[in-house]
């Protein structure tokens, strides 16, 4: 099984601030990479999928890169409503298709 | 609009057995692959089970192969969860998600989960 880990678990940021988080896969994934946002109480919301494609109504701070294992989600200038938790996802070849432990971005 | 609705989660004995449903609208939904993926309390998410496009192929977790069946009626736009022998760790909310054709197995839609709890 791929197993997907995150860096950091949590951070601490002001409005405004450059984020990143990464996000490192256990065997090559080629490009099958996803980013998703989760608040509390709600469902998971599509951000990135295929390393760096920016799905429809998503705000254009948010990017993302990488290839192979090491991938990257970038939030340009921080805003109030992306407080949330990340969570980073592959959906290569087989099953499972596995998410990392997430990484909460908190307010400081 | 695409929209996914679950419901059949309820409070459960350990050991017990339950089936989740998740009602699909405002896409063509013989088309796309499925899946069920949980979140335990205050954890992270978990992906349980898939349905793959064509309806016939199936996909399970490790951790719930041999006691959760996937399925889907076509008639009427539902995809099930069916949950035997049900364990304290399947405590969950359970999401429903489409996945798009193409990249594999990601989720562009989700439900708003439904809550199971296995407790005695």
């Amino acid at each position: 099984d791929i197993q997907m880990t995150q860096s950091p678990s949590s951070l601490s940021a002001s409005v405004g601030d450059r984020v990143t988080i990464t996000c490192r896969a256990s065997q090559s994934i080629s490009t099958y990479l996803n980013w998703y946002q989760q608040k509390p109480g709600k469902a998971p919301k599509l951000l990135i999928y295929g390393v760096s494609n920016v799905q429809s109504g998503v705000p254009s701070r948010f990017s993302g890169s990488g290839s192979g294992t090491d991938f990257t989600l970038t939030i340009s200038s921080l805003q109030p409503e992306d407080f949330a938790t990340y969570y980073c996802q592959h959906s290569y070849s087989s099953p499972p298709w596995t998410f990392g432990q997430g990484t909460k971005v908190e307010i400081k | 609009e695409v929209q996914l609705v679950e419901s059949g989660g309820d409070l459960v004995q350990p050991g017990g057995s339950l089936r989740l449903s998740c009602a699909a609208s405002g896409f063509t939904f013989s088309n796309y692959a499925m899946s069920w993926v949980r979140q335990a309390p205050g954890k992270g998410l978990e992906w349980v089970s898939a349905l793959g496009d064509g309806g016939t192929k199936t996909y399970y977790a490790d951790s719930v192969k041999g006691r959760f069946t996937i399925s889907r009626d076509i008639s009427r736009n539902t995809l099930y969860l069916e949950m035997n022998s049900l364990r304290a760790d399947d405590t969950a909310v359970y999401f429903c998600a489409k996945s798009p054709h193409g990249y594999g197995h990601l989720f562009h839609y989700w439900g708003q989960g439904t809550l199971v709890t296995v407790s005695s």
